[in-house]
């Protein structure tokens, strides 16, 4: 069964740590995204990726950074975590071009920062 | 630039109804794949359809269907004899289809989703 797989369900940090959020996908698809979903405000693009070392930024990238060094990993950081950066973030991947049949997504990490 | 409304932002039906889930978009592409997904309380999307533009048959899976029109941009989603295991937030989502829009072709745009209670 093909996967997105996000490391952690639930995480809570502190304000001002740096945070990693890991996604690892397992069907070899070029393109990665990086979602946050808030009441209200459906899903909101951060970051997303077209292939290794490769990324670009979504509707609301800042305060928060990405990095792609493998093609199966995509990694969200939050280079120092503030209260409104408590939501649920969710991880996505799909293929490319002609083999485009949407995303699939992993499972969400509902983050909270106190 | 691509937009997709989702008007209804909360259901509440009794188990057995009907329940029609509106989607409406808009985009300039001339081809364009539309999408539903469902959210349940465990949080991972699902997918549950996609539909090329250039395709307006409607479909029906079970106890879902969707009725897609062009000429009103709209693709909406009808669950028959609703269960309680159809809670969920159901997102309508819009995307260029391949060959359109150069590198952006990949981005799904999603409406905010609708929120579906199914009572007992």
């Amino acid at each position: 069964d093909v996967k997105v797989t996000q490391s952690s369900r639930y995480l809570v940090k502190r304000t001002g740590e740096k945070v990693f959020l890991e996604c690892v996908q397992d069907m070899d698809h070029e393109n990665m995204f990086w979602y946050r979903q808030d009441p209200g405000l459906g899903l909101r693009l951060i970051y997303f990726s077209y292939d290794v070392k490769m990324k670009e930024k979504g509707d609301i990238p800042e305060g928060y950074s990405v990095s792609r060094e493998k093609k199966e990993r995509f990694s969200l950081i939050l280079e120092s975590a503030s209260t409104n950066q408590t939501s649920m973030y969710l991880c996505a991947s799909s293929a490319p071009g002609q083999r485009f049949y949407g995303y699939t997504f992993g499972s969400g990490t509902r983050l909270t920062v106190v | 630039a691509q937009k997709v409304t989702q008007a209804q932002t909360e259901i509440s039906v009794v188990e057995k109804e009907d329940v029609t889930l509106d989607c409406v978009y808009e985009t300039r592409d001339t081809t364009y794949y539309l999408f539903w997904y469902k959210q349940p309380p465990s949080g991972e999307l699902v997918f549950l359809i996609r539909r090329n533009s250039f395709d307006e048959q409607n479909e029906i899976s079970g106890r879902y269907s969707w009725n897609f029109q062009k000429s009103t941009s709209s693709f909406n989603f009808t669950i028959t004899a609703s269960q309680v295991v159809d809670s969920a937030v159901y997102f309508c989502a819009l995307s260029p289809s391949w060959g359109n829009s150069g590198g952006s072709n990949y981005k799904l745009t999603f409406g905010k989703g609708t929120l579906l209670t199914v009572n007992p």
